[in-house]
């Protein structure tokens, strides 16, 4: 099946400095990637939609000068947190999407956990 | 905007089946899916079920799909210790997918 990979898996930042987060499509290229956001025992939020080539559609409510969004190739997304503080301690996913016969599906990264001091 | 709701948990014992339950309110959804997270993992898609059907039926997993009432739920048979985890149930909107809050099954012996 479709293999999603994240890197890191886990980062520990102080607070004010920039992390990066990489998220690729190992064995298919994905024309979209989607970068969520879940806290604790909560649901999966939406951050942005990312589109090779193109500039990443944000969400209401997420600043896009905060969550840099870079989609380079068809097989790799990165999301830049900037200016980490400790409220953007979260688990962050990425997902990429591929269309097929049967419908467009989501294949999901395992997530990276970010922690800042 | 959608919404997806779902209940909170749900404890089984080994063996016995599991149902998980999900409403959802966007009337244009074109497939709903089901998906499995383990503690600090990603997503993995479990199944899903295209708007028009409304079983679907995958090993141990059913899906029954009541397009009238937005009512989407998934069976497990003979529910395993390995099930143990959270369940989200996510419909397809316009360009994206909206996820309920995800269903914690503990599953006991």
């Amino acid at each position: 099946g479709a293999v999603v990979s994240q890197h890191p898996s886990r980062v520990i930042c102080k607070s004010g400095t920039s992390v990066k987060i990489e998220c690729r499509s190992l064995d298919f290229q994905a024309t979209t990637m989607f970068w969520y956001r879940q806290f604790p025992k909560k649901s999966l939020m939406l951050m942005a939609t990312s589109n090779e080539g193109s500039k990443a559609t944000y969400e209401q409510g997420v600043e896009k000068d905060k969550f840099l969004i870079n989609h380079a190739s068809l097989t790799l997304s990165t999301l830049t947190v900037t200016s980490a503080h400790p409220e953007d301690s979260s688990f962050y996913i990425c997902s990429a999407e591929t269309s097929g016969g049967a419908g467009e599906t989501q294949y999901f990264g395992p997530g990276t956990r970010l922690l800042v001091l | 905007g959608e919404d997806v709701e779902q209940s909170l948990f749900l404890s089984v014992r080994e063996g016995d089946s599991s149902v998980i339950n999900c409403t959802y309110t966007d009337s244009s959804s074109t497939y709903l899916y089901w998906y499995k997270q383990e503690p600090g993992a990603g997503l993995q898609l479990l199944t899903y079920i295209f708007s028009n059907m409304d079983m679907k039926q995958d090993q141990r997993l059913t899906v029954l799909l009541n397009k009238k009432d937005k009512h989407l739920s998934l069976r497990i048979a003979d529910t395993q210790t390995g099930d143990s985890a959270i369940y989200f149930c996510a419909e397809s909107g316009d360009y994206k997918l909206s996820f309920g809050a995800g269903t914690t099954v503990t599953v006991r012996a």
